[in-house]
């Protein structure tokens, strides 16, 4: 089993459509990332969070360090929004190593 | 700052080949290190550095060497390419003294061993 694990793996909908996608994680962490790769292959750094909830524009990213659970939703989709997300969490032990999700695909439709 | 520096984009090698894939930043970052991304799979961890003359395995070290004689550059090598080393290859970089950072990725490098 991994030790992060998001849903779902691909999720298509339509432009103005509210998004979820889902992380649960099984390990200790000190924190967690929501990363974007676009289809050009470029990752960047959307949130990084160890506690409650974080806003930037039409993202909203929530964690639940009881239920190891974090959420992304983006409201009021656009088709600028398709890309992959990525969950990725900080080890605790290890030299505060990255352990990453497999990553959504998201697809917005016009 | 330019970020992250990673190079080439593009890279096809011959088994048994060797080469370096270059990565250096400009942020001062302590922590710097080297993923492979596959298809159906999550970024798994190569090397990492924690500092320079510092270096260690992560989770698929094997075929891949690293060393970090400066803090901005951590240069990743193939001795031997093998046809399981194609991939899409990434350094990142960090601060280091918290684990709350903001991870930088450099663009990336498209890997083919034929």
């Amino acid at each position: 089993k991994n030790e992060v694990e998001q849903s779902p793996q691909n999720l298509t909908a339509q432009e103005g459509e509210f998004i979820t996608i889902n992380c649960s994680y099984s390990v200790g962490i000190s924190a967690l990332h929501w990363l974007q790769q676009h289809p050009g292959g470029g990752i960047v750094s959307l949130f990084m969070l160890s506690s409650g909830k974080k806003k930037h524009g039409r993202l909203i990213a929530t964690i639940n360090i009881q239920e190891k659970h974090s959420s992304l939703h983006i409201t009021a989709s656009h088709p600028r929004d398709s890309a992959v997300y990525i969950c990725a969490v900080v080890l605790t032990q290890g030299a505060q190593k990255l352990v990453f999700g497999q990553g959504t695909r998201l697809t917005i439709n016009p | 700052n330019a970020g992250v520096t990673q190079t080439p984009k593009f890279q096809v090698l011959k088994t048994g080949q060797s080469m370096t894939l270059q990565c250096a930043q400009d942020m001062n970052h302590e922590y710097m290190s080297w993923y492979r991304q596959d298809p159906g799979m999550g970024l798994r961890l190569i090397h990492y550095s924690v500092g320079a003359g510092i270096t260690d395995q992560g989770e698929v070290p094997n075929g891949y060497n690293v060393s970090r004689s400066t803090t901005e550059d951590f240069p990743l090598r193939l001795l031997s390419a093998a046809p399981s080393q194609t991939s899409v290859y990434f350094c990142a970089s960090r601060g280091w003294g918290e684990a709350k950072n903001i991870q930088y990725f450099g663009a990336g490098t498209r890997l083919s061993v034929l």
